[in-house]
């Protein structure tokens, strides 16, 4: 089992363009999201979704989309990069109903807007 | 808004010693309670959860959680310099178990 992967692993990108972050998970967890984190902060939910074709905003969705064609893949899209969306980007996946409610992270995509 | 309140530290312990982490939250209809290590570049990872009020232990950690209160705390006996990392406060905030997390505690063991 490789868990939650996310790639790539960095990125740089300029003001403008466009990126979609991968996020895949083996163990057929039902939900997933999407978190940034800024430096000396905790994580931000972004987007989320309980299931394929269903998907929902979180608490900081401006300047994002995301899609879950599968059980498996949860991509987070960015349109026109701006410099306040540098941060780190981190996938997470959970099996409800399982108890605790453990959210698995991946290991995480350091993205610099310049 | 829904917050969660962690003293961002450092928070600096001896080796051996134990390292008091404390944590508030608004949302008086949480149920669910989390903390999370996580070392500099790298994800978080689950230590301890707890639900109900009370103390729950495992190995040298305990977790404690008052919700007349709404704080959580987290303590970690024997403190190693491996325990050394930014720990997050996590609440669950209702269905499909979306979590607020706190900024983190910064602790530092030293030898």
């Amino acid at each position: 089992n490789a868990g939650v992967t996310q790639t790539p692993k960095f990125r740089i990108l300029k003001i403008g363009q466009s990126m979609t972050l991968q996020c895949t998970q083996d163990m057929n967890h039902n939900y997933m999201y999407w978190y940034r984190q800024d430096p000396g902060m905790g994580l931000k939910l972004i987007y989320y979704s309980v299931g394929a074709g269903i998907t929902d905003k979180g608490e900081v969705p401006n300047g994002y989309n995301v899609s879950r064609s599968t059980t498996e893949d949860f991509p987070l899209r960015l349109e026109l990069a701006a410099p306040s969306q540098t941060s780190v980007y981190f996938c997470a996946s959970t099996l409800a109903g399982s108890g605790p409610y453990e959210q698995y992270f991946g290991p995480g995509t350091r993205l610099t807007v310049t | 808004q829904k917050e969660v309140e962690q003293n961002s530290g450092p928070l600096s312990v001896p080796e051996g010693a134990i390292a008091s982490l404390n944590c508030t939250y608004s949302d008086r209809g949480s149920q669910s309670f989390f903390w999370y290590r996580q070392y500099s570049g790298k994800s978080p990872e689950l230590i301890m959860s707890i639900y109900s009020n009370g103390d729950k232990e495992d190995g040298r950690f305990t977790a404690q959680l008052n919700k007349a209160s709404q704080y959580v705390s987290l303590l970690i006996r024997d403190s190693q310099p491996s325990d050394s990392a930014t720990y997050l406060c996590a609440v669950n905030i209702g269905g499909y178990n979306k979590l607020i997390f706190g900024a983190g505690t910064r602790l530092a063991v030293h030898p």
